[in-house]
């Protein structure tokens, strides 16, 4: 059973960066058919895709262009994890933040969610 | 960006009698091996969204025979033939043929 585990801070300070690690059980940040994905949610904005990274020979990387020169997805495969930076916060980023596994078409495992509030 | 559109955007229900929930999108979710990149989640209240279907019509691991989703193209169509009270929460259909992963705003499914 896949099982992904979220960790991070619930408060960042604007301008600051915000840092979530996604953990992963029962497979392989470096499979080579599932890519690993962040959404966030929040009342404004909805489900917003904001990111995957995924193994195929090598690690690729697609970003939302609304975050794209905001935004690092990094795999750890001494961990098998990975993570999401989002540089130069303001309040509008204030939401829910989720790990998911894509495979077969779908968001097939999440993680339980971190809320990040952005606030001095 | 592929556009997804929900309707209705509230439900009331009445278990034990039919539920479905109506989903299009800005341009075909039908890629080129075939398949058609629809899916539907159920955020059920304080959890993470749950995976429902996939690929259109496809039911996901554990998830009961109540649930149908049909559709092509554009245009898709999740189906409860027989309410439950669990059933209750937000509906979202999401497609995947193309980055980036897009939502429909959610369909809130009430008793």
């Amino acid at each position: 059973q896949v099982q992904l585990q979220q960790s991070g801070p619930g408060l960042v300070k604007p301008s600051q960066t915000l840092s979530l690690t996604c953990a992963i059980s029962g497979d392989s940040v470096s499979s080579n058919i599932a890519a690993w994905n962040w959404i966030r949610q929040s009342p404004s904005r909805g489900l917003e895709w904001l990111g995957r990274t995924y193994y195929r020979s090598k690690w690729n990387y697609d970003y939302a262009l609304s975050v794209k020169s905001r935004i690092t997805i990094n795999p750890d495969t001494s961990k098998n994890e990975f993570s999401l930076q989002l540089k130069s916060v303001t309040p509008e980023d204030t939401a829910v933040y989720y790990c998911t596994r894509y495979q077969s078409g779908a968001c097939d495992y999440w993680g339980q969610g971190t809320l990040v509030t952005v606030s001095s | 960006d592929i556009v997804m559109t929900q309707s209705p955007l509230s439900l009331p229900v009445t278990p034990g009698e039919p539920a479905s929930i109506s989903c299009r999108s800005s341009q075909s979710l039908l890629y080129s091996n075939g398949y058609t990149y629809l899916d539907w989640y159920l955020q059920k209240p304080g959890q993470s969204p749950q995976l429902l279907i996939y690929l259109t019509s496809n039911r996901a691991s554990g998830v009961p025979d109540r649930f149908s989703g049909s559709g092509s193209g554009t245009d898709f169509t999740l189906t409860i033939s027989r309410v439950e009270a669990e059933d209750v929460g937000v509906y979202y259909c999401m497609q995947a043929v193309e980055t980036p992963l897009t939502f429909g705003g959610g369909t809130r499914v009430e008793i």
